[in-house]
């Protein structure tokens, strides 16, 4: 099956950049997401990338894919402290139904 | 739209007791999923449906029944609640790649 694996937990300083690691191991994946859960909330989907692409931006957040060493990043620039939450990274396997992967979640602590 | 809604958003259940789930999406997404959701564990898929009358096991389906009469619901069932089904629920609908989650159950079984 498929292993996702993220760090437990990342603290930030106001301002700064953040990054958070996912790495996996079935390289047959299509989509790769990331997404944030605030206390006692659902998932919010925040951005997702295509295995054939090897970044994306979208505002203060970029996401870098390195297929051969099957490492996928999301960095957040100019972190703010409701950026604090958890976040997911979640793969999709090609063929059949749509079946997502997750990982284990990032703790992103924003100190002020 | 609504987006994905789920009911209730907790519940407290004894061993032994039955209850469901519900989730609806107004959508017109074909694929809809339960997930559990545990401390250090990440989200776990326990049922799936790719369209109405079609569902299929996750990794974790035992103690879990589905059904899908229609596109907008899809209900997940505890027959029998066991102490070891304490988790949050979610339940997710998705259209190409993008898939969105419901605010999620938060269950105790006691």
């Amino acid at each position: 099956g498929e292993d996702v694996e993220q760090s437990l937990f990342l603290s930030v300083r106001e301002g700064d950049s953040s990054v958070i690691n996912c790495t996996y191991t079935d390289s047959s994946s299509t989509y790769l997401y990331w997404y944030k859960q605030e206390p006692g909330a659902g998932l919010q989907l925040l951005t997702y990338i295509f295995s054939n692409m090897d970044m994306k931006q979208d505002q203060r957040l970029t996401v870098l894919l390195n297929k051969k060493d099957k490492h996928l990043s999301l960095r957040i620039a100019d972190t703010q402290t409701g950026d604090s939450a958890i976040y997911f990274c979640a793969l999709k396997r090609s063929g059949g139904y749509q079946k997502v992967t997750f990982g284990t979640g990032t703790k992103l602590q924003v100190i002020p | 739209n609504a987006g994905v809604t789920q009911t209730p958003k907790f519940q407290v259940l004894k061993t032994g007791q039955s209850m469901t789930l519900q989730c609806a999406q107004d959508m017109n997404h074909e694929y809809m999923s339960w997930y559990r959701q545990d401390p250090g564990m990440g989200l776990r898929l326990i049922h799936y449906s790719v369209g109405a009358g079609i569902t299929d096991q996750g990794e974790v389906p035992n103690g879990y029944n589905v059904s899908r009469s229609t596109t907008e619901d899809f209900p997940l069932r505890l027959l029998s609640a066991a102490p070891s089904q304490t988790s949050v629920y979610f339940c997710a609908s998705s259209l190409g790649g993008e898939q969105y989650f419901g605010p999620g159950t938060r269950l105790t079984v006691t």
